[in-house]
This record gives C-alpha cells, structure tokens and sequence, in this order.
C-alpha cells in the first residue's frame, strides 16, 4: 500500500520567515495531494491540494510544488505569522480514489 | 449546511464496556471515512464505507472493532470491550465521491478509557 513520509517532524520559525514542509509517497499512481492543518484540539482542514497533473499551485501566502518523478511534493509558507502555528498533515490519495494516507505531521510553531 | 457532524464529541469509559461513535456526513455525502489520531500522532485510515456497505476496513482491527452506514442515520463506530490503548481521537470525514474532492472531517471523538 501507499506509505507517506515527512519531514521534519517540528518546525520552529521566526514570524515573517519561511517555512517549508516536505513529503514523499510511494506509489507512483497516486494522483491528489491535500494538505491539513489541525490546530489543538480541533479538526484537521484542508488549506490546499495539488493533482498530479500541475507541477504548482498557489493560494496567497500558501504554495504547494509536486515532482512526480522523484514522487515528493512540498508546502512552502511564507511570511508565517503566529496564527500559522499548527500541526500540518500531508496526504497521498491512492489510484482507486478510496484511500488518504496521512503522513506523520508537522508541529510547525511560529515564534513572534 | 451544518458540516460533518460527530457526537459525542468526548467518550468516557471504563475498560470492558462498549464505545459507540456517531458520524453524520454533510448533506449530500454518500462517502465516510474513519481515522484514529493517538496523542501526538498522524491520522491513521481505519475503515471507508459508504451507504449500507464496507467498502474498505484493511485498517480496522480484526476484534472488537466494528463498523456501518445504515441507509437512515449516521455512521457508527463500535468497539467493543474497550482497553487502555483504545483511547484515541476518532475522526470522521466525508466526501460527495471518490476522495479526489475534498473530504471534510469531522470535530472528532475524544475517547478516553480508564
């Protein structure tokens, strides 16, 4: 089946800097890749996803890069600010369209 | 439209007894996902259903644990005779098809067994 991995698993950044969150998958047919956010003790909520068929994709402060060939994929955020302080969860749909697999998280803490 | 709805939203229970998780999908959501969050941990797939059938339970345990999609009502979660490793964040999300739309997910249960 699909594994996911991320990286790093915590992420400290000072607000204003950049902050850059990484994943790999192992199944080369899989073909949507959404990211969560979950703040504590709430639900995770999609803040962006990217299909297999764009190598980018943009939403203001938030981008996401896929490199199917090397099968990773990447958050980028820019000007963090406190409120961006969360855990973040990548995810690889599997080809038949029925499963997410999550990756591991991102404690990503944003220091004022 | 009211979201993805679960309730309750914390579950006590003393070990042996039995937890039962509701899950009611967005108006128009016929897909339901189950996942398991331990404390700072990721989200980990347990079961897919969709009306009145399962449609993929490789991550549910084979004991104890049990699911369905009734034609009328939410979505149920059962596990029987609970233990202390049981307790967990269940989330519940749904989507209107396959998961190449968004799936949104629900507040979760807070399942504590003591």
């Amino acid at each position: 089946g699909e594994n996911v991995e991320q990286h790093p698993s915590t992420l400290s950044v000072q607000e204003g800097d950049s902050a850059v969150i990484k994943c790999t998958y192992s199944d080369s047919a899989s073909n949507y890749f959404p990211w969560y956010k979950q703040e504590l003790g709430k639900r995770p909520q999609l803040i962006i996803d990217i299909r297999s068929n764009v190598g980018e994709k943009k939403d203001q402060r938030i981008a996401v890069t896929l490199n199917k060939t090397a099968k990773h994929f990447s958050l980028h955020i820019t000007e963090t600010q406190p409120e961006d302080s969360a855990v973040y969860f990548c995810a690889a749909l599997n080809n038949a369209g029925n499963m997410l697999t999550f990756g591991g998280g991102t404690r990503l803490m944003v220091k004022p | 439209n009211a979201g993805v709805m679960q309730n309750p939203r914390h579950l006590v229970r003393r070990r042996g007894q039995e937890a039962r998780l509701r899950c009611s999908p967005m108006k128009g959501h016929s897909h339901v996902y189950w996942y398991r969050q331990l404390p700072e941990e990721g989200l980990k797939f347990m079961v897919y259903l969709q009306k009145e059938n399962i449609i993929d339970e490789s991550g549910m345990p084979k004991e104890r644990f049990s699911a369905e999609f009734p034609k009328e009502g939410p979505s149920i979660l059962r596990i029987q005779q609970v233990v202390r490793g049981d307790s967990a964040a269940y989330f519940c999300a749904s989507s209107p098809a396959f998961l190449n739309t968004e799936a949104f997910f629900g507040q979760g249960t807070r399942l504590t067994v003591v």
